[in-house]
């Protein structure tokens, strides 16, 4: 299986900061990672996919970037609602595995 | 817009068949996506993978499952459902059902049920 490392864990961090995600893969995935936003309670929610490309209806803040092992979510300027566990996802073999979880909280 | 939806049996005793079902609404399940998939998140833990059918027949599944899993597709009714076999306290976890609506890859899961929490317990 590829196992899929989040860092940090966690994370403080204030709103109008910058925050970014790293996501590492044990294997090459070329550009097939996905990132989700969870909320307590809820689905997750689809933000980014192909590593790179923005879902219909994410605010341009979330940006993606990478390939091959090492990928990165970037927000640029956090908002209130932001606050949640992110996770990624690769969709390059089976089994799909995701990440950990990145939990962000307020500072 | 399409929008899912679990159902199922909230308790299952140890050693039973967990089975939920997911309707789907907004759109026809044979059109509205390519891959149907099952995922899963014990009490404050991560999201697992369960597995995916496509092309209403082609199925893969989590090995980890110890092919205790089966995913099958009820066309007429536009539901897909989930079952997993010799149930133990380990699979008590809320059990989402996703949709995936792109046909060409990159694939990934673009539409949510709300999730069902399933407990495992005689």
């Amino acid at each position: 299986d590829i196992q899929m490392t989040q860092s940090p864990s966690s994370l403080s961090a204030s709103v109008g900061d910058r925050v970014t995600i790293t996501c590492r893969a044990s294997q090459s995935v070329d550009k097939y990672v996905n990132w989700y936003q969870q909320k307590p309670g809820k689905a997750p929610r689809l933000l980014m996919y192909g590593a790179v490309s923005l879902h219909t209806g994410v605010p341009a803040r979330f940006s993606g970037s990478g390939s091959g092992t090492d990928f990165t979510l970037t927000i640029s300027t956090l908002q209130p609602e932001d606050f949640a566990t992110y996770y990624c996802q690769q969709s390059y073999r089976i089994p799909r595995t995701f990440g950990q979880g990145t939990r962000l909280d307020i500072k | 817009q399409v929008q899912l939806q679990e159902s199922g049996p909230g308790l299952v005793r140890p050693s039973e068949t967990l089975s939920l079902t997911c309707s789907v609404s907004g759109g026809f399940l044979t059109s509205a996506g390519y891959y149907w998939g099952w995922i899963r998140q014990p009490p404050g833990k991560g999201l697992e993978w369960i597995g995916h059918i496509y092309y209403s027949e082609s199925t893969d599944y989590n090995p980890s499952l110890g092919g205790r899993v089966t995913i099958s597709v009820d066309t007429s009714k536009n539901q897909f459902s989930l079952k997993l076999t010799s149930v133990t306290a380990t699979d008590t976890a809320v059990y989402f059902c996703a949709g995936c609506s792109s046909w060409t890859p990159p694939y990934y899961f673009d539409h949510w049920g709300q999730g069902a929490l399933v407990t495992v317990s005689s």
